[in-house]
């Protein structure tokens, strides 16, 4: 987990609120991912950024949007957080290109009621 | 659907004793990544494997690849309690994207 902290930790919210998470790493690598844990789906990819202001999206982006204005930063927003939204987000940083190794940051568990 | 499949999704077994875990994966991949979590924790990075090796050594770690029968293993020799962990494989496929399986858990017991 070193050199990526992701906050907040734990948050529980309710249905139709929106929500921001934040990543912040000090490596100083070019890609920056979020994920998604959920029991019987392993981690999916939710967006990547390959830059500063440069963003795809992955494989499960509806109801998410994100930003990158710094390279340390990488934000998660949920517009309008849904029950289907209540998961375990991972941020993870990755210094050449988007295949090489990953390293992951401690996690965000977020619970929409 | 996922990409990765890991097999068994849980073992449980004595300390000194070898884990093995396997991977099986359906398209062709460019590398396979393993990597750890333990409970509550984000994903440790173990070894990665390209699709040119066939094996791969660090540690108490051995990676095979078997690109024909589309599979790879992770052998963890000499066990211990603080291997506890799910492990899952990842692979990067065209379009360089990761891709993870649902992991297997395994379970060292002292």
């Amino acid at each position: 987990d070193a050199g990526i902290t992701q906050s907040p930790r734990h948050k529980v919210t309710e249905t139709g609120t929106p929500v921001t998470l934040r990543c912040h790493q000090t490596e100083n690598h070019r890609y920056m991912y979020w994920y998604r844990q959920d029991p019987g789906h392993g981690l999916r990819l939710i967006h990547y950024s390959y830059g500063v202001k440069d963003t795809d999206k992955g494989e499960v982006s509806d109801g998410y949007s994100v930003s990158r204005s710094k390279t340390e930063d990488f934000l998660l927003t949920l517009e309008s957080a849904t029950s289907s939204q209540t998961s375990v987000y991972f941020c993870a940083i990755s210094e050449r290109d988007r295949a090489h190794e990953q390293y992951f940051g401690p996690g965000t568990r977020l619970t929409v009621t | 659907s996922q990409q990765g499949e890991e097999d068994p999704q849980a073992l449980s077994i004595q300390e000194g004793e070898n884990a093995t875990m396997n991977c099986s994966y359906k398209t062709s991949i460019n590398n396979l990544q393993w990597y750890r979590q333990n409970s509550g924790r984000g994903l440790v990075h173990l070894i990665l494997i390209r699709s040119n090796e066939r094996e791969k050594h660090s540690g108490r770690l051995r990676v095979t690849l078997d690109t024909s029968k589309k599979s790879s293993s992770l052998l963890i020799t000499a066990s211990r309690a603080a291997d506890t962990a799910s492990y899952f494989c990842a692979t990067e496929t065209s379009g360089s994207r990761l891709t993870f399986g649902e992991g297997t858990q395994l379970t060292v017991n002292p």
